[in-house]
């Protein structure tokens, strides 16, 4: 256990449905990250928050929404997805959003847009 | 952008062999570090080692960066089975405050009893 929880482990959804994906970290971090992670590619950034303030959009498509209500809670909400974002959504924490600070992962949801 | 790009993109060794893997970076950097993924679960920390440092060992882990070759790599000694997964190289922006880590696609090792 890594302190950092996410569900759902594992979510099917249709194009048109809209969903919400949760993360909580116990850590008493104060930055939380979502990443996503498709086969054969490299970890992806999505965003980053810091003290409840995003300060990080990686280009992301709106049909991700995040929203951050607190430091120890994130959510990934979903809509009019398509296929090709089905992949593992990683949620992440870290003392700070500083470089020098590890940073510690979620179990991850395996989404997949049917 | 810098990328950490590990080498092997995959390596199965015996029980008991030492394996190594390599990540290889282009700009400059404030730290590297290492994780760890066991299949379909999240990255694990492994070491953080900074620009300043040459080697740095945690438990049977042996890390060493060479920022000349802007190169690090990961050493587990006396390899188990439970040691099997994917161990990727993150590296960090030498500029900014933003603690963002670009991951390569890393080393999936198999390590067979």
């Amino acid at each position: 256990e890594t302190g950092v929880t996410q569900t759902p482990r594992h979510l099917v959804m249709g194009m048109t449905n809209k969903k919400s994906l949760k993360c909580e970290q116990h850590l008493g971090h104060n930055a939380m990250y979502w990443y996503k992670q498709s086969a054969k590619k490299p970890l992806e950034l999505m965003f980053v928050y810091n003290f409840k303030e995003q300060t990080e959009n990686n280009s992301v498509p709106s049909r991700f929404s995040p929203e951050c209500p607190n430091s120890s809670h994130l959510f990934l909400h979903l809509h009019t997805l398509q296929p090709e974002d089905s992949a593992l959504y990683l949620c992440a924490s870290s003392q700070q959003s500083d470089r020098n600070y590890e940073q510690y992962f979620g179990p991850g949801t395996r989404l997949t847009v049917t | 952008s810098q990328q950490g790009e590990e080498d092997p993109q995959a390596l199965s060794i015996q029980e008991g062999e030492n394996a190594t893997m390599n990540c290889s970076y282009k700009t400059s950097i404030n730290n590297l570090q290492w994780y760890r993924q066991n299949s379909g679960r999240g990255l694990v920390h492994l070491i953080l080692i900074r620009s300043n440092e040459r080697e740095k060992h945690s438990g049977g882990l042996r890390v060493t960066l060479d920022t000349s070759k802007k190169s690090s790599s990961l050493l587990i000694t006396a390899s188990r089975a439970a040691d099997t997964a994917s161990y990727f190289c993150a590296t960090a922006d030498y500029g900014g405050s933003q603690g963002n880590l670009i991951f390569g696609k890393g080393t999936k090792l198999s390590v067979k009893p």
